[in-house]
């Protein structure tokens, strides 16, 4: 059964820096690899999706990767700013297209 | 504005009730899905259907029911409502089921059980 995990659950950071997100999976036969924002009170807003065919998605100021073979993504937000503020969740979707999810990356930048 | 809508936003049952969580989407999406959140924990899917007439279980579908009479609406029903149940609810539609145009969720219903 998949698994999908994120650490750390929280992070903090002052603004300007660039941080890396953790997403880690233990079935690597995954159809891709999905991120996603959650802001409190709302819903929450697709960022990146990666085939598993491919090995990076970039968008402005996000870069996703994927490593299959060790089961991990990652999640780079480059020049952080305090509106980046969130919650970060990643999702493995398997071959039947379901989502398994991560419990997410409370992230904090600090102005 | 084009997107999902769900409705109540909050909402307190007492155990045993029933009730009918609503959600709408106006972008004739396929796939539609229902998520729980709870503390602590991914998303975890209840129901999901792949088009009008069509629905399927999800991960933990006891104690909810789904129906897709139309493209447009795919209501969730709590049958008797438990403490268990006490979450927040995310409906989500993609184009398709691989979700390869992305997913647009709507803003949630926190439900609780007393």
């Amino acid at each position: 059964k998949q698994e999908v995990t994120q650490i750390p659950a929280a992070l903090s950071v002052p603004e300007g820096e660039n941080l890396v997100l953790n997403c880690s999976f233990t079935d690597s036969a995954i159809y891709n690899l999905q991120w996603f924002r959650q802001d409190p009170g709302k819903g929450l807003t697709s960022l990146l999706l990666i085939q598993s065919s491919q090995r990076e998605q970039t968008s402005g100021r996000l870069n996703a990767s994927l490593d299959k073979s060790s089961g991990r993504s990652t999640l780079y937000i480059a020049a952080s700013q305090p509106g980046d503020s969130a919650t970060y969740l990643c999702a493995a979707q398997d071959s039947n297209y379901q989502l398994i999810w991560g419990a997410g990356t409370k992230l904090i930048i600090k102005p | 504005n084009a997107g999902v809508t769900q409705t109540p936003k909050f909402q307190v049952l007492k155990t045993g009730q029933s009730m009918t969580l609503q959600c709408a989407q106006d972008m004739n999406h396929e796939y539609m899905s229902w998520y729980r959140q709870d503390p602590g924990m991914g998303l975890r899917l209840i129901h999901y259907s792949v088009g009008a007439g069509i629905t399927d279980q999800g991960e933990v579908p006891n104690g909810y029911n789904v129906s897709r009479s139309t493209t447009e609406d795919f209501p969730l029903r709590l049958l008797s409502a438990a403490p268990s149940q006490t979450s927040v609810y995310f409906c989500a539609s993609s184009l398709s089921t691989g979700g390869l145009g992305g997913y647009t969720f709507g803003s949630g219903t926190r439900l609780t059980v007393v």
